[in-house]
């Protein structure tokens, strides 16, 4: 079946930094998203992608749907407490939508 | 509007109970959804619904039915609850035209004893 492989799994950053995760798969997919857990609630999206090559920012995110629609990658720039969290990407096929296992991003005081 | 509304949030069923879980959506989305999520798992495709009428499988769907009679209400049943069904469970919903993206509800903890 579809799988997404993304990573890193985790990430111990300082605030300030830049953060870059990214999801591959071996399926093609027709749209690509991102997503933000918080603690005890369900995802929230942050950037959906509908094409291939699209880069789309969203204040201090960007993200781009990969040329081969294989894959996708996020950036954070200038990193803020606020931001930790667990990140997903998502894929798209005809009709399901598909997860990779998350980023957990960490922010050290 | 309300998006997507999961009851309950918290349950504890004994091994061998049933129970079903709710999901309503009020975006007139076609499309919804069932994911459960475990430690290191993200997030697994249990079923989904295209439409009224429409169910079928995802990535894990032993152990449980769905049905969709209604647009609004993707119901998920556990016939005999398992310990390995302990999970916090996600209900989406999404357009099938134009914006693809899933909107979650706030999930239900499931805890089988």
């Amino acid at each position: 079946g579809q799988q997404l492989n993304q990573s890193p799994q985790s990430m111990f950053i300082q605030e300030g930094e830049d953060v870059s995760m990214n999801c591959t798969s071996s399926s093609i997919f027709n749209t690509w998203l991102w997503y933000k857990q918080d603690p005890g609630e369900g995802p929230v999206l942050l950037i959906a992608l509908y094409k291939a090559g699209e880069l789309t920012s969203n204040g201090r995110l960007t993200a781009q749907f990969g040329i081969t629609r294989k894959d996708s990658f996020l950036n954070i720039s200038a990193s803020i407490p606020s931001d930790v969290g667990i990140y997903f990407c998502a894929g798209r096929g005809d009709d399901k939508i598909i997860f990779g296992k998350g980023t957990r991003l960490h922010i050290l005081p | 509007n309300a998006g997507v509304t999961q009851t309950p949030k918290f349950q504890v069923l004994k091994t061998g109970q049933s129970m079903t879980l709710q999901c309503a959506q009020d975006m007139n989305h076609e499309y919804m959804s069932w994911y459960r999520q475990d430690p290191g798992m993200g997030l697994r495709l249990i079923h989904y619904s295209v439409g009224a009428g429409i169910t079928d499988q995802g990535e894990v769907p032993n152990g449980y039915n769905v049905s969709r009679s209604t647009t609004e209400d993707f119901p998920l049943r556990l016939l005999s609850a398992a310990p390995s069904q302990t999970s916090v469970y996600f209900c989406a919903s999404s357009t099938g035209q134009g914006g693809r993206e899933a909107f979650f509800g706030q999930g239900t903890r499931l805890t089988v004893v």
